[in-house]
């Protein structure tokens, strides 16, 4: 069965260094991979994908992230983080019968 | 922009009430699901529409019904809430089967209370 892991909870970075959130997944056949982001009291919002192609793949609010098939990985990343930046971040994966498969969230705190 | 509106951002319940949690879309989509949040656990997929009176059982269903009369609505019936039904409820939308991988969109959510 298709599944996603986030193996940190929480994500602490100073305003202006670089940030990464991890995410590994695992799949049957091609993985189709998504990033999305939540603030306080709003739903998810769509940052970015993969479905075939560059394994970097360039997104919302100046987000990438990059696809790594031998490591099953599809790690988020932004070279400057804002403060603003600080919210819930899920990782999914599409399955078998063409939904979503979500990852457990990484929280991310980006200190002033 | 794609606009998902779920009628109640927090609702309180009893144990034992029937609950109906609406969501509505603008954008014509044909797919609709409903996920809960819970903390540590991410979301977790309940029920999904493919289409108009379809329905189908996602990976939490129990306890949980569905209705999909209009293409733009997909309501969510809790039968009788239970304690460990509080949760957060969010509605998401997306374009049908040929558009496999576009996006899902998302409701601002239902903090749902069952005391």
């Amino acid at each position: 069965a298709q599944s996603v892991a986030q193996p940190e909870d929480q994500v602490n970075v100073a305003e202006g260094n670089p940030l990464t959130v991890k995410c590994t997944y695992s799949v049957s056949g091609n993985p189709y991979l998504f990033w999305y982001v939540q603030y306080p009291n709003r739903g998810l919002q769509f940052l970015l994908k993969y479905i075939t192609g560059d394994n970097l793949v360039k997104g919302s609010y100046g987000f990438e992230a990059e696809f790594n098939k031998s490591q099953t990985s599809f790690h988020l990343k932004k070279p400057s983080a804002l403060v603003s930046d600080s919210a819930l971040y899920f990782c999914a994966v599409r399955d078998r019968r063409q939904n979503f498969v979500f990852g457990p969230g990484t929280r991310l705190s980006v200190l002033p | 922009d794609v606009k998902v509106t779920q009628s109640s951002r927090y609702l309180v319940k009893r144990t034992g009430e029937k609950v109906f949690l609406e969501c509505v879309q603008d954008m014509d989509h044909e797919n609709m699901f409903w996920y809960r949040q819970d903390p540590g656990l991410g979301l977790r997929l309940i029920y999904f529409s493919y289409d108009v009176k379809m329905k189908e059982k996602g990976d939490i269903p129990e306890g949980y019904s569905v209705s999909r009369e209009k293409k733009e609505r997909f309501s969510l019936i809790l039968e009788s809430a239970s304690t460990n039904q509080t949760s957060m409820y969010l509605c998401a939308s997306r374009s049908g089967q040929t558009k496999i991988h576009q996006p899902q969109h998302f409701g601002d959510g239902t903090r749902l209370s069952i005391l």
